[in-house]
């Protein structure tokens, strides 16, 4: 079974600098998507990113990055140039891509304050 | 569009009554998914929706819980005999089924459920 762990419950970074969030999965599967959702306090949770197993480019939208490492099952994530508006709870997600249900295998979370 | 609702967005009980949460999904999208979070955990799957056919059912769906996506639109999550237990924040998100895999899945504002 697929299993995705976040080891940071929570984090915290001033506003404009950098930060990175940990995430690692295990999957004996070859073929897979990983995924950050963003959830804000109170508000319905949203894509940040998404990667293809497949592809060694490490995805990127605008100020958010992933490093991709597949061999050691890793997927963190880079917010630069923090917001105000980037505090939230972040979750690291694992879709297999054998069966093809679309299901998410979501992580425990790691709460990000972005501190003025 | 504007986006997947849920309805209602708070629901109090008391044990043993029974509970129905609806999900309109994006109009386009052939995929529904329902998701259970708990506080400060991240959301596990409950079952999954292709049109009007449910084609997957985690084992955290017991007996007294039912899902219809009848004519493969909006969907139902009914609670039967509610549990303390059950108390926690249902999740229903929509997506389109790739060929490739990967789908976004776009999620609802969610139903918080305290049985008390």
């Amino acid at each position: 079974a697929q299993t995705v762990t976040q080891s940071q419950p929570e984090m915290s970074v001033q506003e404009a600098e950098t930060v990175t969030l940990s995430c690692t999965y295990d999957t004996s599967e070859n073929n897979y998507y990983l995924f950050w959702y963003k959830q804000p306090p109170s508000r319905q949770m949203i894509l940040v990113i998404r990667q293809e197993a497949y592809k060694q480019q490490n995805a990127t939208e605008n100020r958010f990055s992933v490093n991709f490492q597949k061999a050691a099952k890793s997927f963190s994530l880079k917010i630069s140039d923090s917001q105000l508006g980037d505090t939230a709870m972040y979750f690291c997600a694992f879709m297999t891509g054998s069966s093809n249900t679309g299901k998410l295998i979501f992580g425990q979370g790691t709460t990000l304050q972005v501190k003025p | 569009d504007t986006g997947v609702s849920q309805d209602p967005r708070h629901k109090i009980t008391k044990r043993g009554q029974n509970v129905t949460f609806r999900c309109d999904p994006i109009s386009e999208h052939n995929r529904l998914y329902w998701y259970r979070q708990t506080l400060g955990q991240g959301p596990e799957f409950l079952t999954y929706f292709q049109n009007e056919a449910q084609l997957e059912k985690s084992r955290l769906l017991s007996d007294r819980f039912s899902a219809e996506r009848p004519k493969g639109s909006f969907s139902t999550l009914e609670i039967q005999r509610t549990e303390q237990g059950d108390s926690a924040m249902y999740l229903c998100a929509s997506s389109w089924s790739l060929t490739s895999g990967g789908n976004e899945q776009y999620f609802g504002p969610g139903t918080r459920l305290t049985v008390t």
